[in-house]
């Protein structure tokens, strides 16, 4: 199992600032998932964050936008640029322990306000 | 793209009754499913899970499903409690790269 602290739990924030939301783990993990929730819709995966090289963003994402960090093993930032109030959501980091048993764990999301 | 899809945004169900949340994907290359549950304020918990080798898992009052031919798995509660009410959501992975999830599906249970 792994637990993710993630912060902050909530913020709100005035268009065209950035928040840096951030994760730490407490066990080392190769590959880190950053994902959004908006109202109504389904978790939807941002990026893949694998530590000593660039995130891979999915379609819709760009770095600009949403530029991740991962300094370590551990440690992970994902950070939401000039945001908009189209960026209010539910920000998720997760990892996955992958084998038989394979199952994901999340942080406790942070959600977002842009007024 | 939307590759796995909770197709029912909400469900609601009387205490005791049995709660069927339902869940499709398009992805053949799927071969690992999950279902996660989520409380306000909080991050997705996992509930149970099934492999594409079999066709039921089973977990005290949690059952899930899994139609490969249909590409449909649906979750059963039973009996559902009112402690059960939180957002459902349906996860697929193919091989160890990364998850999808579906939209959830808001479960309802009324006492």
């Amino acid at each position: 199992s792994a637990v993710i602290s993630q912060k902050p739990s909530r913020d709100i924030c005035q268009r065209g600032t950035s928040l840096t939301i951030q994760c730490q783990v407490d066990s080392q993990v190769t590959m880190m998932f950053w994902y959004r929730q908006q109202p109504g819709q389904s978790l939807t995966l941002i990026a893949t964050a694998n530590q000593g090289s660039e995130a891979t963003y999915e379609s819709g994402f760009v770095i600009d936008k949403f530029p991740i960090s991962r300094p370590n093993l551990t440690f992970s930032t994902l950070t939401v640029s000039n945001m908009s109030p189209e960026d209010s959501s539910i920000y998720l980091c997760s990892v996955v322990s992958w084998g038989k048993n394979t199952e994901a764990f999340f942080g406790q999301g942070t959600r977002l306000t842009v007024v | 793209d939307q590759q796995v899809k909770q197709n029912s945004p909400s469900l609601s169900v009387q205490e005791g009754r049995i709660s069927i949340l339902n869940c499709d994907y398009t992805n053949s290359m799927f071969d690992y499913f999950l279902w996660y549950k989520k409380y306000p304020a909080e991050g997705p918990t996992f509930l149970i899970s099934i492999s594409s080798i079999k066709d039921k898992n089973e977990d005290g009052r949690f059952t899930v499903f899994l139609n490969k031919s249909a590409k449909h798995l649906s979750l059963h509660i039973v009996p559902s409690q009112p402690g059960d009410s939180a957002v459902y959501f349906c996860a697929a992975s193919a091989g160890n790269n990364d998850m999808r999830f579906g939209a959830g599906t808001r479960l309802t249970v009324k006492p």
